[in-house]
């Protein structure tokens, strides 16, 4: 089975601060690993995605993940904070199922951003 | 533009009545799927189809119901059976492949659904 464990469900830096969020997962295949972000209230937005190409993927807003296979890991960073990054980021990984997809998502860590 | 609908922003019911939440999108995609998201457990994955008059239980189908009679819409019915029925409901869809699924999904706006 496949899971995901997102390591601090609240994290809180300095704008202008390097973002780190942590995730590690669990899978028994060739994972594909998705970065999401929620606004309050809001749908999620997809910000980058691992599909077994480049292990040091960029997304949208200046964010970027790598993925490590022997640390089963794929860390979410941005160089420098902005207040606009404040939200919930949802980590996820991928289990094909009968052609549709299943994403297991990990619990979810809400950043802050202090000015 | 292509996106994914759901309607209403925010839905009130009394306990023990049925209620359906909407999903419409017009990205042509094949699969859809409903979440539920509550605090500090992050989505949960309740039903999904991959194509019409086709759905399969996700992980907490027990107290709801869905139909797939179009492509593009994919409503969810929470039925006085679901026990704890308050929470945020997302939609979402994706492209349907054979092969290996790199798609990503794409979610819509969400549903807060308070029953009392």
């Amino acid at each position: 089975a496949q899971s995901v464990t997102q390591l601090g469900s609240h994290v809180s830096v300095s704008e202008g601060a390097l973002v780190l969020l942590r995730c590690n997962y669990s899978s028994s295949v060739p994972p594909y690993l998705f970065w999401y972000v929620q606004y309050p209230n809001q749908g999620l937005q997809l910000l980058l995605k691992y599909t077994s190409a480049a292990t040091l993927v960029k997304g949208i807003n200046g964010f970027e993940a790598e993925f490590k296979k022997s640390e089963t890991s794929f860390h979410l960073t941005k160089p420098s904070a902005h207040m606009s990054d404040a939200a919930e980021y949802f980590c996820a990984v991928s289990h094909r199922l009968y052609g549709a997809q299943k994403l297991v998502f990990g619990q979810g860590t809400r950043l802050t951003i202090n000015p | 533009d292509g996106g994914i609908t759901q309607s209403p922003k925010y839905l009130f019911r009394k306990e023990g009545q049925n209620v359906t939440l909407s999903c419409e999108q017009n990205l042509n995609h094949d699969a859809m799927y409903w979440y539920r998201q509550d605090p500090g457990q992050g989505l949960r994955l309740i039903y999904y189809s991959q194509i019409v008059n086709d759905f399969q239980k996700g992980d907490i189908a027990e107290g709801y119901s869905v139909s797939r009679e179009k492509k593009e819409s994919f409503p969810l019915t929470v039925t006085s059976a679901q026990k704890n029925p308050t929470a945020f409901y997302l939609c979402a869809s994706s492209i349907s492949s054979g092969s290996a699924s790199s798609y990503e999904q794409y979610f819509g706006p969400g549903t807060r659904l308070t029953v009392t």
